[in-house]
């Protein structure tokens, strides 16, 4: 099975920051890749998907990136809304695995 | 507008089978490409994949848990149903539906898009 490694498992940032989570897959999953935010006590809801697709509705600071086994989500400035735990997922195949999650806290 | 809602037993004793049912609107499990898929997430512990069963049903299992789970759909009803046997207090979790697409037409970019609202469901005698 494709194991995915996300890291940070957490950070702190403040509003305006610039804030990089990075995934890596165990084999080569092409641009087969997720990116999920999740708020607490909701579900979670997808911002990226082909690993640089931005999905309709999510704004354009957030921006994927990344091929192969090494992939980066990127939020240009954060906003307060944007304080929530974040997860990739690979969609190369079954079964798919999502990675354990990046929590972004204040500062 | 698309809508997934999941329903079941909030409270199950171990060893018992859990049925849970996903209903939704919005879309058609009957469309080519399309599916539908089950998440858990224990309590604040990361997303876990179950099952998904697409529009042709093909059926896909999570290998670890394969041997106790069951995906099944009914389209004219809108639902998709996922029983999973010996429940154990590990299984407590919020489970989740959601439905599994490519975001660009005739790709195999699938990925979870919409989302239910999940439901809890605690293991305990």
């Amino acid at each position: 099975d494709i194991q995915m490694t996300q890291s940070p498992s957490s950070l702190s940032a403040s509003v305006g920051d610039r804030v990089t989570i990075t995934c890596r897959a165990s084999q080569s999953i092409s641009n087969y890749l997720n990116w999920y935010q999740q708020k607490p006590g909701k579900a979670p809801k997808l911002l990226i998907y082909a690993a640089s697709g931005l999905q309709s509705g999510v704004p354009s600071r957030f921006s994927g990136s990344g091929s192969g086994t090494d992939f980066t989500l990127t939020i240009s400035s954060l906003q307060p809304e944007d304080f929530a735990t974040y997860y990739c997922q690979q969609s190369y195949g079954t079964p798919l695995i999502f990675g354990g999650g990046t929590k972004v806290e204040i500062k | 507008q698309i809508t997934l809602k999941e329903s079941g037993p909030t409270l199950v004793k171990p060893t018992q089978t859990l049925t849970l049912t996903c209903t939704f609107s919005g879309f058609s499990l009957s469309t080519s490409g399309v599916g539908v898929g089950w998440i858990r997430q224990p309590p604040g512990q990361a997303l876990e994949w179950l099952a998904l069963i697409y529009w042709d049903d093909d059926k896909r299992y999570s290998p670890s848990l394969k041997s106790g789970l069951t995906i099944t759909k009914d389209t004219s009803r809108n639902q998709v149903v996922l029983t999973m046997t010996n429940m154990d207090p590990v299984d407590t979790a919020t489970y989740y539906c959601a439905r599994y697409t490519p975001q660009s037409s005739g790709t195999y970019y699938n990925s979870f898009d919409y989302w239910g609202q999940g439901t809890l469901v605690t293991v305990s005698s």
